[in-house]
């Protein structure tokens, strides 16, 4: 399996503009979790969805951010207007049935 | 609600050393117990589980035990390499849909 993909892996843009991040999960998997990362705050979840069934994202910081499983075997995590408190790592990760997650290499965003 | 308590980093070991990583948790229920390891620049990778109380997960010379009466699962390894430097994330899960609880990471660098 190739394990969790994610694209872009590095992305950069300027402020304002809309960033969409993209993840496929691995094959199987009911359960899909995307994370930030920063030296600030350390691993932040953000949102997951379980079945493609967003079930809790009392994590996503505001509603610029807004996440989207139309099927089994993508995601998306779009940041709509992004700010420079954006930049930071974002992973995707999936799971079956609680028995550990799999994270992607991430993607490194940059806003200026 | 549930959390996962680390040891303070970094810890600084020479090569050979032995190594302790202390990791204690708060949980209602048995959760499910999860060592993660982060190289730089990469994505987190899951390093061991251990599913109920008294398993032993083990991986690339690690292994950690869940002790239950003492709500821990510490991480040791018996000589460490300089390829072991890495930050090391403990982290527990309950219920089936994978949400992982995550503690705050522990730096470990190791000196030749």
């Amino acid at each position: 399996d190739a394990g969790v993909i994610q694209s872009p892996r590095h992305e950069v843009t300027e402020m304002g503009q809309e960033v969409t991040l993209r993840c496929k999960p691995i094959s199987g998997h009911n359960s899909l979790f995307w994370y930030r990362q920063t030296m600030m705050r350390g691993l932040e979840l953000l949102i997951y969805f379980n079945n493609n069934v967003p079930i809790d994202d009392s994590g996503m910081p505001e509603d610029r951010f807004s996440a989207k499983m139309p099927n089994a075997s993508f995601s998306t995590l779009k940041i709509q207007p992004s700010e420079p408190r954006d930049s930071a790592v974002y992973f995707c990760a999936s799971s079956f049935m609680g028995q550990g997650s799999y994270f992607g290499p991430g993607t490194r965003l940059t806003v200026t | 609600g549930d959390s996962v308590t680390q040891m303070e980093g970094p810890v600084t070991l020479s090569e050979e050393a032995f190594l302790t990583i202390n990791c204690t948790y708060t949980a209602t229920g048995y959760p499910s117990l999860f060592w993660y390891v982060q190289y730089p620049g990469e994505g987190l990778q899951l390093l061991l589980k251990a599913t109920k109380a008294d398993d032993k997960g083990s991986n690339k010379g690690f292994e950690a035990t869940y002790r239950k009466e003492t709500t821990s699962f510490h991480l040791e390894k018996g000589s460490v390499q300089v390829s072991d430097s890495a930050v090391y994330f403990c982290a527990l899960s309950s219920g089936n849909t994978g949400k992982l609880i995550f503690g705050q990471g522990t730096t470990l660098q190791v000196k030749p």
